[in-house]
């Protein structure tokens, strides 16, 4: 159980064009999802935390306006990388939890992102 | 600010020897703790996770990692490799005092764990 999918797993896109990635918990309800980049050879950057039906909460440094994320449901995050341009390319992890506080992420498998 | 140190890029280990994952931490108050391992075209998938209670925890495959809050650490340990734990592990933390709704995890920058046979 706690299975989550992400789509697409991989997505070429032009400068200036917007894409976007859809997170979904299979099995289980999420009270929170979260949106993480990976640079290559790095760690995980936590870029913001998605209740549903509410606004997300962004990381500093994080554009709210460039990386648009809707949690519409309890099984279903949305990131719309709008305007994209090459410095935008990433590896984006989503993830999910059933609860708050210590209770474990369960993570997507991730998509990778080239902006040409 | 949390942070997390994961002091070796890579780890070389004997399959069927001990091995240990290093992870040390940093948070103004008491740390949520979570090991996370990474195999190629995978997803994170969790493994184990100190909350309270007992400094032992143990995990999936085998994994344990103990808490020392002197030493601010979370080693992951296992006692007997297996060729099939190779992959990247990260360390993660989370201030339980960091509020406002901001779950996210802080994560160490990995590290490649590589079981010879």
């Amino acid at each position: 159980g706690a299975v989550v999918s992400q789509h697409p797993s991989w997505v070429i896109c032009k400068s200036g064009t917007s894409v976007k990635i859809e997170c979904r918990s299979l099995d289980f309800q999420a009270t929170t999802m979260f949106w993480y980049r990976q640079f290559p050879k790095q760690s995980l950057m936590l870029m913001a935390t998605s209740n549903e039906g509410s606004k997300a909460t962004y990381e500093q440094g994080v554009e709210k306006d460039k990386f648009l994320i809707n949690h519409a449901s309890l099984t279903l995050s949305t990131l719309t990388v709008t305007s994209a341009h090459p410095e935008d390319s990433s590896f984006y992890i989503c993830s999910a939890s059933k609860g708050t506080g210590g209770d474990e992420q369960y993570f997507g498998p991730g998509t990778r992102l080239t902006v040409t | 600010a949390q942070s997390v140190a994961q002091p070796e890029d890579q780890v070389n280990v004997a399959e069927g020897n001990p091995l240990t994952v290093k992870c040390t931490y940093s948070v103004s108050g008491n740390p949520y703790l979570f090991w996370y391992v990474q195999y190629p075209n995978r997803g994170l998938q969790f493994l184990l996770k100190y909350i309270t209670g007992d400094n032992l925890v143990k995990g999936s495959y085998g994994f344990e990692a103990e808490f020392n809050k002197s030493q601010t650490s979370f080693h992951l340990k296992k006692p007997s490799a297996l060729v099939s734990d190779s992959a990247l592990y990260f360390c993660a933390v989370r201030d339980i005092w960091s509020g406002g709704g901001a779950d996210g995890l802080t994560f160490g920058k990995g590290t490649h764990l590589i079981i010879q046979p």
